[in-house]
């Protein structure tokens, strides 16, 4: 079974830039999640899906952050326009629909706004 | 939110030394995982153990879920051990962050 893949594994973009990240959860996994770790602190709960709804974005920083799941497959996290504090890396992770476990982390986006 | 609460921050090992982790919480909780988060920052799944023990080669976990702690032991410690360790709890829909504990393990 595959994991949670995400792409890029890198990115370096400039301030001002727009950047999407993407995220394929484990096949047949309704919820699918975004967190991330900026700064060295501690990685933080940005939204989550159940298929192609949002349940809970209560996390998202502002309204330069957009997620979709269209179809309620793979997901998308938009940064326009990037700023310097949006560096970090960007985890999405997925589990079965109505599990306490079976949350598989994906290894995450690098993102370097310069 | 729930509190996570890690220690040490930093830890310096000799390479072949043992350790142990500590992540305490403050409410009950779903699920409990332990993490390695790598040089190259991949979030690696090291344990699911929301109660009991659990062991996997060097390392081994406990969680104590009416005390509200987890330990997490490395044994024989080693330089690709190296990096920051995290615990995180499950309530609700969402996971709650410690904000780790940075291993440096030197040869």
């Amino acid at each position: 079974e595959a994991g949670v893949t995400q792409f890029p594994s890198h990115s370096v973009i400039e301030k001002g830039q727009t950047v999407t990240l993407r995220c394929d959860p484990i096949s047949g996994h309704d919820n699918l999640y975004w967190y991330r770790r900026v700064m060295g602190k501690e990685i933080k709960f940005l939204l989550h899906f159940v298929k192609e709804s949002k349940q809970d974005e209560s996390g998202m920083p502002n309204n330069r952050f957009l997620a979709e799941r269209t179809g309620g497959t793979y997901s998308t996290l938009k940064v326009q326009p990037a700023e310097l504090e949006d560096s970090g890396v960007y985890f999405c992770a997925s589990s079965p629909w109505l599990s306490n476990y079976g949350y598989t982390f994906g290894s995450g986006t690098r993102l370097t706004v310069v | 939110g729930i509190q996570v609460e890690q220690s040490p921050p930093d830890l310096i090992l000799q390479e072949g030394a043992n350790s142990t982790l500590r992540c305490n919480f403050s409410d009950s909780v779903n699920n409990l995982q332990w993490f390695h988060q790598n040089p190259w920052g991949q979030l690696i799944n090291l344990f699911y153990i929301p109660s009991g023990t659990k062991q996997n080669g060097r390392l081994s976990a406990t969680t104590v879920a009416t005390e509200r702690y987890s330990l997490l032991y490395i044994s024989s410690s080693q330089t690709t051990d190296s990096g920051v360790y995290f615990c995180a709890v499950l309530t609700g829909n969402q996971f709650y962050f410690g904000t780790g504990t940075s291993l440096t393990v030197i040869p």
